[in-house]
């Protein structure tokens, strides 16, 4: 697997609050993707990128925001957290070359808000 | 847009009787299709893959699918359950340039003895 890490793996933090998730990548894939998991909903996704600087919205984007300012790296940020932002998130990354179609993901953050 | 539909929330099966998840897909165009599973609180691994080559397509563990446009449909075998395999199973649809992914909401396996 693509060499993928997260951190925090946990965190527990009050309404209100601002949050910023990692997620790191070792593979200089081009593309990374940012997903919450729910149950009932599998995963959705909230972010993605396609190089440095590029950015575009996915499904449940509202109250989210994404930087990458480098290749390994891509933030998540939720600007204010509310308690339905409780939730497991997922990165993910993929190579740009041709035929590989293949995302790889990280071990998830379990993000709770009281 | 695409979207998939696993069609069973859980299934439950005896050690050593076959294993069947059913996944069907909605598409606009020949998609390419992802089976992934996921061990309880661990990441996301990549079962197999369909991306328009052979119909049949085999995976990891035992693992196969197949491919089948009359039906729409993808759906996940093994013939043999083991205790390991109880997990949950997502099938996955990708958009027509592979930018995004679409997950179904997944199939708990649930393994008895």
């Amino acid at each position: 697997d693509a060499g993928i890490t997260q951190s925090p793996r946990h965190k527990v933090t009050e309404t209100g609050t601002p949050v910023t998730l990692r997620c790191h990548q070792t593979e200089n894939h081009r593309y990374m993707y940012w997903y919450r998991q729910d149950p009932g909903h599998g995963l959705r996704l909230i972010h993605y990128s396609y190089g440095v600087k590029d950015t575009d919205k996915g499904e449940v984007s509202d109250g989210y925001s994404v930087s990458r300012s480098k290749t390994e790296d891509f933030l998540l940020t939720l600007e204010s957290a509310t308690s339905s932002q409780t939730s497991v998130y997922f990165c993910a990354s993929r190579s740009r070359d041709r035929g590989e179609e293949t995302q790889y993901f990280g071990p998830g953050t379990r993000l709770l808000v009281l | 847009a695409q979207s998939v539909t696993q069609l069973d929330s859980h299934v439950s099966v005896s050690e050593g009787t076959p294993v069947l998840l059913r996944c069907n897909y909605s598409s606009s165009y020949s998609p390419s299709l992802f089976w992934y599973v996921q061990h309880p609180n661990k990441g996301l691994q990549l079962l197999l893959k369909y991306t328009s080559a052979a119909t049949l397509v085999k995976g990891i563990n035992g693992f196969e699918a197949e491919f089948k446009k009359s039906e729409t449909s993808f759906h996940l075998t093994k013939p043999s359950a083991h205790m390991s395999d109880a997990a949950e199973y997502f099938c996955v649809v990708s958009d027509k340039g592979y930018s995004t992914l679409t997950f179904g909401k997944g199939t708990m396996l649930l393994v008895s003895p």
